[in-house]
């Protein structure tokens, strides 16, 4: 299986930028995803990295570094509505199954 | 719409009783999923299904049982054998199983049991 370690709590403040780290330990890595997720609210699907480097889409950008386990979200101009949990996921292929395991989610809170 | 869909958004239960949470998508997906998120904790997946009339058990499939009749429906059921049933059930579908397929959630039902 995979161990998947996310920080529990960040703060930020609206305008600026903050990055959520990521580390996993996977035997058999085949992408990894990031969701946010509003209170009470079904996740949404974010990004999806299966090879190293930086992947940009507007103010979400997400980064992989296979061989050091490791991948983080950068969210640009924070605005009051990122105030959400954010969800880091892993695939592993080991076994034949593809279904990803998720971490426990990083809450972030953008305050004025 | 093409979507997912759960219901109910919230289900009251008392203890003791079965229940069933329903579970359509009409997104054409092979693959359906079902996920329990506890305060503080990561999706744990419960049961999954890459193929009508096939499931396989999840991480924490115990107390709950699933059935795949059509591609389109994938009810769980909470039995009176699951010692914590309240929380909040994820369904998820994807294309399939197989690599770089993402998988769409919706919207959950937060089950309590009284």
């Amino acid at each position: 299986g995979q161990n998947i370690d996310q920080p529990t709590e960040m703060t930020a403040t609206e305008g600026a930028i903050v990055q959520i780290n990521c580390t996993y330990q996977t035997s058999g890595f085949n992408g990894l995803f990031w969701y946010q997720q509003h209170a009470g609210e079904a996740p949404t699907f974010l990004s999806y990295n299966v090879l190293d480097g930086l992947e940009e889409k507007g103010r979400f950008s997400s980064f992989l570094s296979r061989s050091k386990g490791y991948s983080y979200l950068l969210l640009k101009e924070l605005q009051m509505k990122d105030s959400a949990s954010y969800l880091c996921a892993v695939r592993d292929r080991t076994g034949g199954s593809y279904i990803p395991t998720f971490g426990r989610g990083t809450s972030l809170i953008v305050h004025p | 719409d093409g979507g997912i869909t759960q219901s109910p958004k919230y289900l009251f239960r008392k203890e003791g009783q079965n229940v069933t949470l329903s579970c359509e998508q009409n997104l054409n997906h092979d693959a359906m999923y079902w996920y329990r998120q506890d305060p503080g904790q990561g999706l744990r997946l419960i049961y999954y299904s890459q193929i009508v009339n096939d499931f396989q058990k999840g991480d924490i499939a115990e107390g709950y049982s699933v059935s795949r009749e059509k591609k389109e429906s994938f009810p769980l059921t909470v039995t009176s054998a699951q010692k914590n049933p309240t929380a909040f059930y994820l369904c998820a579908s994807s294309m399939s199983n197989r690599e770089s397929d993402t998988q769409y959630f919706g919207p959950g039902t937060r089950l309590t049991v009284l």
